[in-house]
């Protein structure tokens, strides 16, 4: 079976531009997450979807948001981009149940400039 | 206070060794735990989960202290490569009953196993 993918696996944005990312999660996985990892940290919380609503969101401000698709696969989208938001952009799939493992896709690579 | 806290190191040990990883967590309804494991620009990957019983895979073994909201990682006889970061991660659900949960990760231990 095919782990996580993501789209595009490197990204170059200028500030104030919009980008949209994309995940499609394990076969039979019906919820996706969405980490940002800067340089030196582990990963950070941004949003949750599981069954096509939105059930968990970061500390992260407006500019950021999310969707899923009736396939699970998700979108997330970032508007009016600052230099600070180049990191590393994960994607997790998972089922739900107990020990909640997720699995992470390669990521997206975004440099902001 | 950040959910998770662990020692970023780096440590670096010769093939062979024996190396200990020690990570806090900060809330106490933390409901699962796990360790990862993240290569240099890769993303991370499930290296196993942590049960209260305490886990052994091979050569790891991992330690779950919920009185003292302590996690460990032990890795028996280092291989080259074993070189990585090692991330303590703690599973929290916003909602009391839910299967579902956020990820908490702490900033990483790096461990370089040498020759």
């Amino acid at each position: 079976d095919a782990g996580v993918t993501q789209s595009p696996t490197h990204l170059i944005k200028t500030r104030g531009q919009q980008v949209t990312l994309r995940c499609s999660p394990i076969s039979g996985h019906k919820s996706v997450s969405w980490y940002q990892q800067v340089l030196g940290q582990g990963p950070q919380f941004i949003f949750q979807y599981y069954e096509k609503e939105e059930r968990g969101r970061g500390n992260f401000p407006d500019r950021f948001s999310a969707r899923q698709f009736p396939n699970y696969s998700s979108e997330l989208n970032v508007n009016a981009l600052l230099l600070g938001d180049s990191a590393l952009y994960l994607c997790a799939s998972g089922r739900s149940g107990y020990s909640y493992e997720q699995y992470f896709g390669p990521g997206t690579r975004l440099t902001v400039t | 206070r950040k959910e998770v806290e662990q020692d970023p190191g780096p440590f670096n040990v010769p093939e062979g060794a024996t190396v200990a990883f020690n990570c806090t967590y900060s809330n106490s309804a933390s409901q699962s735990f796990f360790w990862y494991r993240q290569d240099c620009r890769k993303e991370p990957k499930l290296l196993m989960s942590v049960y209260s019983s305490g886990n052994e895979d091979g050569r790891f073994t991992a330690q779950l202290n919920r009185a003292s909201q302590y996690i460990s990682l032990l890795i028996r006889d280092s291989k080259l490569s074993d070189s990585a970061t090692y991330l303590c991660v703690v599973n929290m659900s916003p909602d009391r009953g839910s299967t579902l949960g956020r990820l908490y990760f702490g900033r990483g231990t790096q461990l370089t196993v040498w020759p």
